[in-house]
């Protein structure tokens, strides 16, 4: 089955320093990968998109993630943590077809400590 | 705005009870999209309309729930006889049908949280 998998339920950083947010996607054909940002009492937010063209993708608020197909990994990373990026993250993949339907991970909670 | 919005925000049932919700899609959005969102858990995908045709189900809606979209423009997901394990939010979201092969941004609402006692 179609899954992804977040390594990690909860990550603490301080502000300022970097952030690395683990993400794995199982393949069985070319996906699309997806980060979204869930804000307390907020919609899902997209924060970055890859869909086949540049490996190293670049999205709001300064947040980047690396497609490696090798590792099946799609890790988001800041280099500088802020206050306001404490959120829930959720790495999603979508293998396209005719629903185009979203398989969420379950999730990462980012705390970022003053 | 001219985002998706859902209404209620928030909804406190009994069980046993029916509740509906409503999801108003971006206005040019022909797709659209239901999710359900447990306790720490990310959203699974529930159903989806292309304009006023629901196009697929996923095995998660039983046959308590019935989703509608009557007119292609906003839609309804009501639940009958709520049970506890009903309590999640329910999420919506639209997007513009993908061009073959592609993928389309799906933008969400803030949510309908609803709780069964």
């Amino acid at each position: 089955a179609q899954s992804v998998t977040q390594l990690d339920s909860h990550v603490s950083v301080s502000e300022g320093t970097p952030v690395l947010l683990r993400c794995n996607y199982s393949s069985s054909y070319s996906p699309s990968l997806f980060w979204y940002v869930q804000h307390p009492n907020k919609g899902l937010q997209l924060l970055l998109k890859y869909t086949s063209a540049a490996t190293l993708v670049k999205g709001i608020n300064g947040f980047e993630a690396e497609f490696k197909k090798s590792e099946t990994s799609f890790h988001l990373t800041k280099p500088s943590a802020h206050m306001s990026d404490a959120a829930e993250y959720f790495c999603v993949v979508s293998y396209g077809g005719a629903t185009n339907k979203l398989i969420f991970g379950t999730g990462t909670l980012l705390a970022v400590q003053p | 705005d001219t985002g998706v919005s859902q209404d209620p925000r928030h909804k406190i049932t009994k069980r046993g009870q029916n509740v509906t919700f409503r999801c108003d899609p971006i206005s040019e959005h022909n797709r659209l999209y239901w999710y359900r969102q447990t306790l720490g858990q990310g959203p699974e995908f529930l159903t989806y309309f292309q304009n006023e045709a629901q196009l697929e189900k996923s095995r998660l809606l039983s046959d308590r729930f019935s989703a509608e979209r009557p007119k292609g423009s906003f839609s309804t997901l009501e639940i009958q006889r709520t049970e506890q394990g009903d309590s999640a939010m329910y999420l919506c979201a639209s997007s513009l049908v993908p061009m073959a092969g592609g993928q389309n941004e799906q933008f969400f609402g803030p949510g309908t949280r609803l709780t069964v006692l």
